[in-house]
């Protein structure tokens, strides 16, 4: 079946340091989208990607979305305590519509 | 503009019986999906509502069955709990866009907090 697998599952950073993950598709995707869940949360959209080889920037975040379309990483920069959580990708296959959720990264923060 | 709520926030239940959880999308929204998120995995799709029927079912048994009411709303119902069943239980509201693609952004609940003991 379908899958989307991401890597890492766990980051532990140092404030300050950089931090990606990275989110990967068996098939080609239609769009992909982001989401942040803090701990004891629910899932919190971040940005929707759609264009091959899109980038988008929120502030200290970078997303891509790869050529192929089955593909596509989070980026963050200097982190922050913050920026403490859970990060998933999911991607959209054809004109479906429901969500493929990856695994989810989850960012520790050290002050 | 009220979000997408869900209710109850937490419930306990014992192997065996049922359980109705309930979602209000966001304004605006006519979509409704529902995931189920066990402790430390990523969401996973169960089905989806539009227009009072359910377009797309995930890899979940016939003990789980939805509805969705004319104001959108919907509800999710898991019959002959198992303890598997415990779980984070996601409601998430779209808007379908014209032409048949729904590129629209799920937006989604608090979810309802099952445990099956």
């Amino acid at each position: 079946g379908q899958q989307v697998m991401q890597i890492p599952q766990y980051q532990h950073v140092q404030e300050g340091e950089d931090f990606t993950t990275y989110c990967n598709s068996s098939t080609t995707l239609s769009n992909i989208q982001w989401y942040k869940q803090r701990p004891g949360g629910h899932p919190v959209f971040l940005i929707q990607l759609v264009k091959s080889g899109e980038v988008k920037k929120q502030k200290r975040l970078t997303f891509q979305f790869g050529e192929a379309k089955k593909n596509s990483s989070l980026h963050i920069t200097a982190t922050q305590t913050t920026d403490v959580g859970t990060y998933f990708c999911a991607g959209v296959r054809g004109s479906q519509g429901n969500l493929i959720f990856g695994k989810g990264t989850k960012l520790s923060v050290k002050p | 503009d009220a979000g997408v709520t869900q209710s109850p926030t937490h419930l306990i239940k014992t192997r065996g019986q049922q359980v109705t959880l309930r979602c209000s999308p966001k304004s605006g929204h006519d979509t409704v999906s529902w995931y189920q998120q066990a402790l430390g995995q990523g969401p996973q799709f169960i089905f989806q509502y539009y227009e009072e029927e359910e377009r797309q079912r995930g890899n979940f048994p016939d003990r789980f069955s939805g509805h969705q009411f004319p104001n959108y709303s919907s509800e999710l119902n898991v019959n002959a709990l198992l303890l598997g069943d415990s779980a984070l239980y996601l409601c998430a509201s779209s808007r379908k866009l014209a032409g048949g693609l729904n590129h629209e952004t799920q937006y989604f609940g608090p979810g309802t907090r099952l445990l099956v003991l």
